[in-house]
């Protein structure tokens, strides 16, 4: 079945260092690949999202490209603030199912 | 204007007590999600709902039934709470196909004692 791994945390950061999430899929179709963002105490937020291959999705300061070739869809920042402080989900998602997450990595960015 | 609202955000009930919890979305979405959260933060999928029909129902007790009485509303009854059921739910609503994202509530922090 589909499958996502996300790499462990907590990612412990300093402020403006720069951040990479690895986030590796298995699909048996041609998902849609998702990064969403959980802040404490809150619900999530879609972060960015790809919908096929060599897609990059962008926003606030965050990116990710969907490589088929290597299955992955990593998350980068250039330069990491203490708002980024979080945790982060990446996610895919085939037609006709749910959304399908990996067990999320925490973000702790200090000044 | 909350897009995906859920109520009530906390519930602490006692082992064996029924509760429900309640989502609503003003999204004009067609399909709706019951997600659980487990203490180490995992997302697990319970049930998919489209325009009202149950299409997926992953491996969960028969004490938790979804109910959906229009396709804006997708609620939540569990039967003879357990100390296991403690988690965060969460409710999600989608629109389209194909590979649409989902927007989520922000949570029901639900603790059995």
């Amino acid at each position: 079945g589909n499958s996502v791994t996300q790499m462990e945390g907590p990612v412990t950061l300093s402020e403006e260092a720069f951040l990479t999430i690895n986030c590796t899929y298995t699909a048996t179709g041609y998902p849609s690949l998702f990064w969403y963002v959980q802040y404490p105490g809150e619900g999530l937020q879609l972060l960015l999202k790809a919908t096929k291959a060599d897609d990059k999705g962008s926003n606030k300061g965050f990116e990710a490209t969907y490589r088929k070739e290597t299955t992955s869809f990593h998350l980068e920042k250039g330069s990491v603030q203490v708002s980024d402080s979080a945790v982060y989900f990446c996610a895919l998602k085939e037609a006709g199912t749910a959304l399908i997450f990996g067990k999320g990595t925490t973000l702790s960015v200090s000044s | 204007d909350t897009a995906v609202s859920q109520t009530p955000k906390y519930l602490v009930t006692q082992m064996g007590n029924d509760k429900s919890i309640k989502c609503e979305q003003n999204l004009g979405h067609d399909t709706m999600y019951w997600y659980k959260q487990d203490s180490k933060k995992f997302l697990k999928i319970m049930f998919s709902y489209n325009n009202k029909e149950l299409i997926i129902n992953e491996t969960v007790p028969n004490r938790f039934s979804p109910k959906s009485p229009d396709k804006a509303h997708l609620n939540l009854h569990i039967n003879s709470l357990e100390l296991g059921d403690s988690a965060v739910y969460f409710c999600a609503s989608s629109q389209g196909e194909p590979n649409t994202e989902a927007f989520f509530g922000q949570g029901t922090r639900l603790t059995v004692v």
